[in-house]
């Protein structure tokens, strides 16, 4: 599986928009990005995935550049609750095996 | 729809004594998945299966750790002996072959004293 870079920690202002950043160089063709959070003592969560179209859900959405080697995870309006860990993963499909590295520490501010 | 069910929710023992975790995954998912996550190591992959099937256990640390699942509803993760190293949260998942998303549970805090 492709490996990925993310900056280990970001901050944001309640109610603005949160833009994660994940680096993907080496991904493959057949490989997706996803993205899960964690949030304190709580299991992951998942959140969007993508292969290489823009992808939007009820949570998020996921900008994959055109090269594909990188991602954006936006939440459109964040909230002191969405403050947890973010890990952006790249897998073969529905791979079922996600290998998660140190993600990226989401904080809002009030 | 309950979610993944893990049991206990904490977990404290001496070392060398047998621990047995406990996963209960989602109705009608056939894929289910033991994670261990610890300061140091983060997130890991210890042994999936599907349809009650392990299909790579290659992540299971070693032969004190095993993994059974009698059927689709219930699983379980033994150490036998346990040790202080093992002390970690463990988290069963679980997933439907037709979808991409992994359910998580809400773990198990398991401390070796």
């Amino acid at each position: 599986d492709a490996k990925t870079t993310q900056p280990p920690s970001m901050d944001c202002a309640e109610g603005r928009a949160a833009n994660l950043p994940c680096n993907h160089s080496t991904i493959s063709g057949n490989e997706y990005v996803y993205w899960y959070r964690q949030i304190h003592s709580q299991g992951p969560q998942y959140i969007i995935h993508g292969l290489k179209n823009n992808e939007t859900n009820e949570m998020a959405s996921l900008i994959i550049t055109e090269d594909r080697k990188s991602s954006t995870l936006i939440l459109p309006h964040a909230t002191l609750r969405d403050t947890a860990v973010y890990y952006c993963i790249v897998t073969i499909g529905a791979n079922s095996k996600l290998t998660f590295g140190k993600g990226i520490t989401l904080s809002v501010r009030p | 729809d309950a979610g993944v069910i893990q049991s206990p929710r904490h977990e404290v023992t001496e070392m060398g004594q047998e621990v047995t975790l406990r996963c209960k995954p989602i109705s009608g998912h056939d894929y289910l998945f033991w994670y261990r996550q610890t300061m140091m190591r983060g997130l890991e992959l210890l042994i999936y299966f599907n349809n009650n099937v392990p299909i790579d256990d290659s992540g299971m640390p070693e032969d004190r750790f095993s993994a059974k699942m009698p059927n689709a509803s219930f699983s379980t993760l033994k150490i036998q002996p346990s040790e202080p190293r093992d002390s970690a949260v463990y988290f069963c998942a679980s997933r439907r072959t037709e979808t991409y998303e992994q359910y998580f549970g809400p773990g198990t805090r398991l401390t070796v004293t």
